[in-house]
């Protein structure tokens, strides 16, 4: 079945670095890749797409990669800021559901200054 | 615009109880979806929607049910609350295929 792997373990990095989640894949072949940000007690917020023929797309401070050939992407936040703590959410689309989302189970950035 | 509302925000049922999770949306979006998410857990589907009076289930439907009477609402019904039920559910919409999904700001339930 398919299943999508994030760091478990909480990132703590310091202010200014850059911070670098990553998202694994297997037994899939998604067409687009997406990244959102989860505050505690709120919805996710989508950030970023990608699709299977990027290898990479930027917006603002944030870079995402995405290799279908290592099935996996790598989402940075550059200059890094306490305001970017939270947990970030790898989501693929999902064959037959409609396009639904398949959530990995997030990992949470902690930016200290 | 408002985006995807869900009421309530947080409800306590006592097992056997049944209730209504409301979603409405204002973009017009024809797809739109019922999520769970468990403590450590990643978003579980648990009923999605292509269309006005089109539904389907996701990969946890068991103990709910789903209608799609309009465009805008999706309403989640629980029909027989369980303590497994216990969970924040998130309804979310998207415009069509390869784009955004908007998420509301979840409904905190608990089950007793």
């Amino acid at each position: 079945s398919q299943k999508i792997e994030q760091n478990s373990e909480a990132l703590n990095i310091q202010e200014g670095k850059t911070a670098t989640l990553t998202c694994n894949y297997t037994n899939y072949s998604p067409a687009y890749l997406q990244w959102y940000r989860q505050d505690p007690g709120r919805g996710p917020v989508f950030l970023l797409l990608i699709r299977e023929n990027e290898k990479e797309k930027r917006k603002e401070r944030l870079k995402v990669t995405f290799d279908t050939t290592l099935k996996q992407s790598l989402f940075h936040i550059t200059a890094s800021q306490p305001a970017d703590s939270a947990t970030y959410l790898c989501a693929l689309d999902r064959p037959n559901s409609g396009y639904a989302l398949n959530f990995g189970k997030g990992t949470s950035l902690l930016v200290t200054p | 615009n408002a985006g995807v509302t869900q009421t309530p925000k947080f409800r306590i049922l006592k097992i056997g109880q049944s209730m209504t999770l409301q979603c409405t949306q204002d973009m017009n979006h024809n797809y739109m979806y019922w999520y769970r998410q468990d403590p450590g857990m990643g978003l579980k589907l648990i009923y999605y929607s292509v269309g006005a009076g089109i539904t389907d289930k996701g990969e946890v439907p068991n103990g709910y049910n789903v209608s799609r009477s309009t465009t805008e609402d999706f309403p989640l019904r629980l029909e027989l609350a369980a303590p497994s039920q216990t969970s924040v559910y998130f309804c979310a919409s998207s415009l069509r295929e390869n784009t955004e999904a908007f998420f509301g700001q979840g409904t905190r339930l608990t089950v007793v």
